[in-house]
């Protein structure tokens, strides 16, 4: 099935350190999600975004619409432990029965 | 308020059989969809449903069917199980088809 391109795959940092991950499409999208991934449990909605160029945050966690509408970014900043986990992104065309599209994640650790 | 519920949370299967799996939705929500994770994988989209009608189908099998029920939750079925249809299983629950997803705990299915 189609999927998007998350990069990077993998990111190993310090705690308090910055992380930034991103997501491109080759198609359109009217919407963009952010969810995060604990092992042996679903995705908990971290942000959505709605407009292009959109940048919304959550306490620590910033992302951002791109204005093309076929690219998205997240960043965290001052890195925790409880950061640790799989992130997605996913996007969504807004017409009834369209599904959520996801890419392959990008998986996180942070030592302290 | 309660979030997604889905059961049971782990099932072993063995090949050729058939498997029902259940989820509730928030409180409110009126669209259910499911989706399949395999390991190291995102989400991929099986279902969605809105009021009761199936509103869109991603591309597996007949051998997976689904329905919604008057108070809104759900049943995904699998018949004639293969070893790789072993996944976790996600429901989420949008109050329209275009609104945000949360997703449950998902289902573990294992296949011999």
């Amino acid at each position: 099935g189609q999927q998007l391109n998350q990069s990077p795959q993998s990111m190993f940092i310090q705690e308090g350190e910055d992380v930034s991950m991103n997501c491109t499409s080759s198609s359109i999208f009217n919407t963009w999600l952010w969810y995060k991934q604990d092992p042996g449990e679903g995705p908990v909605l971290l942000i959505a975004l709605y407009k292009a160029g959109e940048l919304t945050s959550n306490g620590r966690l910033t992302a951002q619409f791109g204005i093309t509408r076929k690219d998205s970014f997240l960043n965290i900043s001052a890195s925790i432990p409880s950061d640790v986990g799989i992130y997605f992104c996913a996007g969504q065309h807004n017409q009834a029965g369209t599904a959520l599209i996801f890419g392959k994640g990008t998986t996180l650790s942070v030592s302290s | 308020d309660a979030g997604v519920t889905q059961s049971p949370t782990h099932l072993i299967k063995t090949r050729g059989q058939q498997v029902t799996l259940r989820c509730s939705p928030i409180s409110g929500h009126k669209s259910v969809s499911w989706y399949q994770q395999v390991l190291g994988q995102g989400p991929q989209f099986i279902f969605q449903y809105y009021e009761k009608e199936e509103r869109g189908r991603g591309n597996f099998p007949d051998r997976f069917s689904a329905r919604q029920f008057p108070n809104y939750s759900s049943e995904l079925n699998v018949n004639a199980l293969l070893l790789g249809d072993s996944a976790l299983y996600l429901c989420a629950s949008s109050r329209t088809t275009v609104n945000e997803q949360f997703f449950g705990p998902g289902t573990r299915l294992t296949v011999l």
